[in-house]
């Protein structure tokens, strides 16, 4: 149980486009999900927390207009990078949360490697 | 500030037992996760103790001890594919995870 699946696993893209990763949980409905980005060699740094039905709450030093975030339903959340730079290149990473508790364990997508030319 | 510290890399043998250290200071305290992760992989969930003391799974082993901010991570029986980047992550008071920089095990034969 507690699957997360992320699309896609790969992507490369020219630098000013925008690029979509999907955040799916398969096996239960994930009221909160999370947006994770992680360099090489470093911890993970939250992006942003999501919430069904509602405005994404972005971390300091995250621009809202340049991660979107929409968590559409239960079982989905994306995040779209616009105008991607190549500073954006990263790993990107999603969890969801099982239950409605905050202290409910995070389930991590496999992520999503982005990598702008 | 908030923080948590755990070694950067860590070396053992197969067949062997390490424990992965990690102290942590946090604006209050709603339990301590770890999580492995291999390289180019996301994290998979390990434990969570938030209470004190040793909660034993298999072949980890997690204990807590909060007078401290003090947690460690116990592998037994070590196997070369438990050669991955350990994190150690502490819940704040408004339920946010501040994660550690990972702790890198490396498995010899």
């Amino acid at each position: 149980g507690a699957v997360v699946s992320q699309h896609p696993s790969w992507v490369i893209c020219k630098s000013g486009t925008s690029v979509k990763i999907e955040c799916r949980s398969l096996d239960f409905q994930a009221t909160t999900m999370f947006w994770y980005r992680q360099f090489p060699k470093q911890s993970l740094m939250l992006m942003a927390t999501s919430n069904e039905g509602s405005k994404a709450t972005y971390e300091q030093g995250v621009e809202k207009d340049k991660f979107l975030i929409n968590h559409a339903s239960l079982t989905l959340s994306t995040l779209t990078v616009t105008s991607a730079h190549p500073e954006d290149s990263s790993f990107y990473i999603c969890s969801a949360r099982t239950g409605g508790s905050p202290v409910e364990t995070q389930y991590f997508g496999p992520g999503t490697r982005l990598l702008v030319l | 500030g908030q923080n948590i510290d755990q070694p950067t890399e860590m070396t053992a043998t197969e067949g062997a037992i390490v424990q992965i250290n990690c102290t942590y200071q946090t604006s209050g305290f709603n339990g301590l996760f770890w999580y492995q992760q291999h390289a180019g992989e996301a994290p998979t969930f390990l434990s969570y103790n938030v209470l004190d003391g040793l909660e034993e799974k298999g072949r980890f082993s997690s204990f807590l001890s909060r007078s401290k901010g003090y947690s460690y991570l116990l592998l037994k029986e070590l196997q070369m594919k438990d050669s991955a980047s350990y994190l150690c992550a502490a819940m704040d008071s408004n339920y946010q995870l501040i994660w550690g920089a990972g702790t890198k095990l490396i498995i010899k034969p």
